[in-house]
């Protein structure tokens, strides 16, 4: 089932400003993953965050984790026509299985 | 990174016929496979997880008759959709857990299947 939900479900901004999409989960987790998707194509990961941190920095990439509040933000900073992808934040809970929970996921447009 | 690959990238197939959709890890072992089902700007819909050698695990709701999953090596795992009807036709993404490499999934190009 998924636990995740997005926001915005879709965001349009110009190149070169920044990117905040907001991610909300319901259950305990051990990680909390990034993912992005470009139109018709598989999921390339992004950056990982556990459950005992509280910011992680990847490039221009920023993202935070509020497991109080059950709840993660990443941020794209300096936003470029290449980062137009549909973003997607993913939760595993622990053990052995490895299985992930998807949010419904951000389409970003970055308009040139 | 590691790479899995998922062939073929796009299938049409008439109704009634089978398809299969093989998913291979290049450089590494996978555990444990995950096969997908993403319907139109929707999110990523978990059908099975299949464990090298044993029988795959389905989701609730999904036909375990109908996707018919084969985990029979540590590096390929294949999805058959077995007698297709158009409203199987949607897009297919496999991923792979790396053994002992922790819990970052790598995932396949996606097949969109298109059953007319």
């Amino acid at each position: 089932s998924q636990q995740g939900e997005e926001d915005p479900q879709a965001l349009s901004i110009q190149e070169g400003e920044n990117a905040t999409m907001n991610c909300s989960y319901k259950t305990s987790i051990n990680n909390l993953q990034w993912y992005r998707q470009n139109s018709g194509r598989g999921l390339v990961h992004l950056i990982l965050i556990r459950s005992n941190e509280r910011e992680k920095h990847s490039g221009r990439l920023r993202v935070t984790l509020d497991t109080s509040k059950k709840s993660s933000s990443l941020l794209i900073t300096a936003s470029r026509a290449a980062d137009t992808a549909s973003y997607f934040c993913a939760t595993y809970g622990g053990g052995s299985n490895y299985k992930l929970t998807f949010g419904k996921g951000t389409l970003l447009t970055v308009n040139p | 990174g590691a790479v899995v690959s998922q062939h073929p990238s796009r299938v049409i197939c008439k109704s009634g016929t089978s398809v299969k959709i093989e998913c291979r890890s290049l450089d590494f072992q996978a555990t444990t496979m995950f096969w997908y089902r993403q319907f139109p700007k929707q999110s990523l819909m978990l059908m099975a997880t299949s464990n090298e050698g044993s029988k795959a695990t389905y989701e609730q709701g999904v036909e375990k008759d109908k996707f018919l999953i084969n985990h029979a090596s540590l590096t390929l795992s294949t999805l058959t959709v077995t007698s297709a009807h158009p409203e199987d036709s949607s897009f297919y993404i496999c991923s792979a857990a790396q053994r002992g490499g922790g819990v970052e999934a790598f995932f396949g190009q996606g097949t969109r299947l298109t059953v007319v």
